[in-house]
């Protein structure tokens, strides 16, 4: 069965201050993992995947399979990246996206 | 391209009533996924459907749902009858059939049955 797990249901920074969201998963196979992101009255939208290996917006994030972790990080962060943050799993050939409970992150000035 | 476009955006009803909530996913997209979102359970998904035929409808709740893709380009999620713990925000979602979980989401549905 495929499970993501946010522990973290709030959490809050200061403006500059580094920033890091916790998911761990569980999944029998390869997963594919994800992190979306939804900002106050937009719509739910990709982050980013773990396979880009990609820097967006200043955030990466890697996959650690011996720890079934895929935490998303930010150095310095702002107030603009205030949102709410999933985590997101799919497993290999499937189109089913599971998703965690979310972590809400308030950059505070 | 709109996007992934839901109706109707807030929905009240008292328990009992029938909800039917629309979604019109992205020109050219195969694949469509219905979500409800809450405090308590985040974001579940529901059932999705590939070239209009539902592939997995295990996180339907129980028979008080259905959802049907008459076309490409339309899909409904029925909720006969409503009770207040319904009450969610339910996300439409498209994407390519690629395996590669970017999915197109809509602004959602909010719902609350009283």
């Amino acid at each position: 069965a495929q499970r993501v797990t946010q522990p973290e249901k709030l959490l809050s920074v200061f403006k500059g201050a580094p920033v890091e969201l916790k998911c761990n998963y569980s999944y029998s196979g390869s997963p594919e993992l994800f992190w979306y992101v939804q900002y106050s009255r937009q719509r739910l939208q990709l982050l980013l995947r773990h396979i880009s290996r990609e820097s967006i917006k200043g955030f990466t994030a890697d996959l650690n399979k011996g720890e079934t972790s895929f935490h998303l990080k930010k150095p310095f962060a702002q107030e603009e990246d205030s949102a709410m943050y999933y985590c997101a799993l799919i497993g290999r050939g499937s189109e089913k996206l599971v998703f965690g409970k979310g972590t809400k992150l308030t950059v505070n000035p | 391209d709109a996007g992934v476009i839901q109706s109707p955006r807030h929905e009240v009803t008292e328990m009992g009533q029938e909800v039917t909530l629309r979604c019109k996913p992205i020109s050219g997209h195969n694949s469509l996924f219905w979500y409800r979102q809450t405090m308590m359970r985040g974001l579940e998904l529901l059932i999705y459907f590939n070239n209009n035929v539902p592939i997995d409808d295990s996180g339907m709740p129980e028979d008080r749902f259905s959802a049907k893709m008459p076309n490409a380009s339309f899909s409904t999620l029925k909720i006969q009858p409503s009770e207040p713990r319904d009450s969610a925000v339910y996300f439409c979602a498209s994407s390519l059939w690629q395996g590669n979980g970017e999915l197109f989401f809509g602004e959602g549905s909010r719902l609350t049955v009283l």
